[in-house]
């Protein structure tokens, strides 16, 4: 079974600055996708950025960008310019290449507070 | 608009209660599923389904239903035998055909057994 793990609970960060969220993963499969997902204060989920394993290019969507080390198992999300609006917790989401429309495997989120 | 929709966005339950909750979705999706999520701990799958009339037991499937009738729709029983049900329930779906679909999910119900 894949496990995540997110070993930051919270995270501060001024506005505008640049923060990393850390996310490590165990998985014996070599074809995989990673998403984050973003839970505000409504708990809404939203998705944030996703990585195709068998890419080596690092998604980018905007602000959002991941630093994904195959090798290492690891999947950390960078927000640049940090925003007000960017105060949620963040999930690490893990699912398998295989077939059979098998859910998402999360962490346990990183709470991340945006000072202004 | 297209999404997916639950209700109610609160539920309160008796203990020894069997209760619904409902999600329906119009994004013409063909798999859909239900998580659980408790406090400081990420979301654990519950139940899914790929196709009308079929599912499949998630990680923490006992004490907990589900159908699968219609495309929209993929109600969620919480049945007595559940021994910790209150929680905030997820439901989420995505286009079937590859796992690299993001899942959408809904606003969430939240559960408190009295």
């Amino acid at each position: 079974a894949q496990t995540v793990t997110q070993s930051q609970p919270e995270m501060s960060v001024q506005e505008a600055e640049t923060v990393t969220l850390s996310c490590t993963y165990d998985t014996s499969e070599s074809d995989y996708y990673l998403f984050w997902y973003k839970q505000p204060p409504s708990r809404q989920m939203i998705l944030v950025i996703r990585q195709e394993a068998y890419k080596q290019q690092n998604a980018t969507e905007n602000r959002f960008s991941v630093n994904f080390q195959k090798a290492a198992k690891s999947f950390s999300l960078k927000i640049s310019d940090s925003q007000l609006g960017d105060a949620a917790m963040y999930f690490c989401a893990y699912r398998s290449f295989r077939g059979g429309a098998d859910g998402l495997t999360f962490g346990k989120g990183t709470h991340l507070i945006i000072q202004p | 608009d297209g999404g997916i929709t639950q209700s109610p966005k609160y539920l309160f339950r008796k203990e020894g209660q069997n209760v619904t909750l409902s999600c329906e979705q119009n994004l013409n999706h063909d798999a859909m599923y239900w998580y659980r999520q408790d406090p400081g701990q990420g979301l654990r799958l519950i139940y899914y389904s790929q196709i009308v009339n079929d599912f499949q037991k998630g990680d923490i499937a006992e004490g907990y239903s589900v159908s699968r009738e219609k495309k929209e729709s993929f109600p969620l029983t919480v049945t007595s035998a559940q021994k910790n049900p209150t929680a905030f329930y997820l439901c989420a779906s995505n286009l079937g055909g590859s796992q690299a679909l993001p899942q959408y999910f809904g606003p969430g119900t939240r559960l408190t057994v009295l």
